[in-house]
Parts: C-alpha cells; structure tokens; sequence
C-alpha cells in the first residue's frame, strides 16, 4: 500500500534552516509529484510547493521563493524539503503528499512537526 | 491565485443528520478541478472527493460532491459519529493551488 513516512519532530531556532523528509513506499516513486503542505497550529492548509521525483523539477508557492528548497534521491525514494531563515510563524505541521495525475494529494505523510522558538 | 471561501465556519449538527458544506471560488475553477478533503484532530487530512463529485477509494456513499463553475458542495446524508471534522476543499485547476478556510463540523 502507499506510505509516505515523515521526519521526526524539530525544535529551531529563528534563523536557522531545517531539513525534513519524506520516503515514500508501495508505488513507483518517479511517478507521481509530491507536495508540501504546512498547517499552523488551529489554522488551515496551505500549499508550499512540488516536486517532480523524475528529473527534480520543483514549483513554489510565491511567497517560499528563495527561502525553501526541494531535492529528491531516488535511490530512497525520499524526497526533502529545506526551509531557510525560519522565523517563530514558520512553526507548524509539515507535510508531504503524493499528487495523483490529475493534480489532487490522494496520499499524505503523517506530518512533521516543526516549532520555531528562542 | 484562487480564493476559497467555505461555509459556514462551524456546523453543528445530529448524527443522522445531514450535513451540507459549501465552497465557493473567486473565479471559475476549470475541469470541475475540486476536491474534499477530511481532516480529524492529530491526523493528515484525508482525501473524500475528486474531480468534484469522485469519492476516493473507501470513502462511504453517504458522502457526495456537486457543483461546477464558482459554487461547489459536499454533503453528507446521514451523519455517523466518525464524521465529526473539518472538512476542506481545494482546487487545483491553477497555480498556486488553494484551500478553503475549512468548516468544523461539531456534534449538537
């Protein structure tokens, strides 16, 4: 069955960057996209950007340009998902979905909790 | 980018009854490109509808999707104690894609 397996939860400081990471299982991983999506505490969903596994092209949302990086390895079908300069509003769940091909996340990642604090 | 309003923001209601949720566009979203998600406290959301009126695999017939253009809705017939969530919908018709705000669907 399809798995999307997340880092685990990150405490960080304002200004540091944070890695995480999400391996998929029970598919063919070059297939399908994968998305970021971040959820602040009691707020809604918010769509960050996309990777294509198969030749690492990436999209994102206008307001992550320059601060947020994308890079797969398919030889762990692990995709990661870099966020620079983070500041205390960073803090939220993260997560990656599988995108099925006509562009809706039909699998998600159980999310990786991410809090920025001094 | 494509706004998503959803209501109402809070729906309180009976298992057994039904439950009607609304999402409406800023603009046309194309290909009946929308989606509905189902998210329960400490989870991922969960995908219920496709394409605006596709169930997902699993996803019990007492939840349905219609509309096209700028106004969509999600109804459920008859409300299990399960169902009680926030519900989001999304479109991905254009770039960037958008969620609603959400309707947290409450036990009266």
């Amino acid at each position: 069955q399809v798995q999307l397996v997340q880092s685990g939860a990150e405490v960080m400081k304002p200004g540091a960057s944070v890695k995480l990471s999400c391996t998929a299982s029970g598919y063919r991983f070059t297939t399908f996209l994968i998305h970021w999506v971040r959820q602040a505490p009691g707020q809604g969903l918010e769509w960050m950007g996309e990777i294509k596994p198969y030749g690492g092209a990436t999209k994102f949302a206008e307001k992550y340009l320059g601060r947020m990086t994308m890079t797969r390895d398919t030889s762990t079908n692990t995709v990661y998902m870099e966020l620079n300069s983070l500041r205390p509003e960073d803090t939220a769940m993260y997560y990656c979905a599988r995108v099925h091909l006509f562009g809706y996340q039909d699998h998600w990642g159980q999310g990786t909790l991410v809090t920025v604090s001094s | 980018e494509i706004v998503l309003t959803q209501s109402p923001g809070t729906l309180s209601l009976s298992p057994g009854d039904r439950a009607t949720l609304s999402c409406r566009a800023g603009q046309t979203i194309g290909k009946n490109y929308l989606a509905w998600y189902q998210q329960k406290p400490g989870q991922a959301p969960r995908l219920l509808i496709s394409g605006t009126s596709n169930r997902a695999t699993d996803i019990p017939d007492r939840f349905s999707g219609s509309g096209s253009g700028t106004d969509f809705t999600l109804t459920i017939s008859r409300l299990e104690p399960e169902d009680f969530a926030v519900y989001y919908c999304q479109q991905y018709d254009t770039s960037p894609l958008t969620f609603g705000q959400g309707t947290r669907l409450e036990i009266k």
